[in-house]
């Protein structure tokens, strides 16, 4: 059964400390890991895809890298907006467009 | 560029009642469209997805269905609602599958309809 396991499940910074959530994953051939980020009350926004091992993307203070298990997204130097839910997912089946989302990472930067 | 819009923002619904949960996509054609559930603590599931017009596939059993009578609208109905089926609803769309390059497109979200039952 394919499984997505994201730790921790809260995160306290202060701002400019940096650090990394992590998402791992078990699923058969794997067609896509998906980062989004999500605020109160919203729904999740888009933040990157990665499709292969040793692939990595950045946006602004975001890093998102992945290996054949897992994959973390590296928070550098953090402001207080970058408070939200990190929601991690992967895509699975062989034919379908199902994903299996973690439970996410509540990440709270204090100034 | 696409847009996503869902309705209303907020439910309140007594139990027994039925539900009608709207979504609509601007921006793109065909795409591929998803309602998700999410619970308090807990990931997104989802429980129904299209890949065009009158066709859905069903992920989870449950007291709930789904129809797409046009291109870029998406329906998420009960007959009637259950104290369980309280939670937050997600529409999501993206556009098909890169089946050359076998890669599965990102999903884009609305901003959800938070539905409580009584």
């Amino acid at each position: 059964e394919d499984q997505v396991t994201q730790s921790p499940e809260a995160l306290r910074l202060q701002e400019g400390e940096s650090s990394s959530l992590n998402c791992s994953y078990t699923v058969s051939g794997l067609r896509g890991l998906f980062w989004y980020r999500q605020d109160p009350g919203k729904g999740p926004e888009f933040l990157f895809t990665l499709y292969s091992a040793g692939e990595e993307k950045e946006k602004e203070r975001l890093k998102a890298t992945l290996t054949k298990k897992e994959s973390f997204l590296h928070i550098t130097a953090p402001k207080p907006e970058d408070s939200a839910t990190y929601l991690c997912a992967v895509q699975a089946g062989r034919y379908g467009n199902k994903l299996v989302f973690g439970a996410g990472t509540i990440l709270r930067v204090k100034s | 560029s696409q847009t996503i819009h869902q309705w209303p923002a907020t439910l309140v619904q007594p139990v027994g009642s039925p539900l009608s949960l709207e979504c609509t996509v601007e921006g793109t054609s065909n795409p591929n469209l998803y309602w998700y559930r999410q619970a308090a603590g807990r990931g997104l599931q989802l429980l129904f997805y299209s890949v065009g017009i009158g066709q859905i596939s069903s992920e989870v059993p449950q007291n709930l269905s789904a129809s797409r009578p046009q291109d870029r609208q998406f329906i998420l109905s009960s007959k009637k609602l259950l104290l369980s089926d309280s939670g937050f609803y997600l529409c999501a769309w993206s556009v098909p599958r890169d089946a050359q390059r076998n890669r599965n497109q990102p999903q884009h979200f609305g901003d959800g309809t938070r539905l409580s039952i009584l």
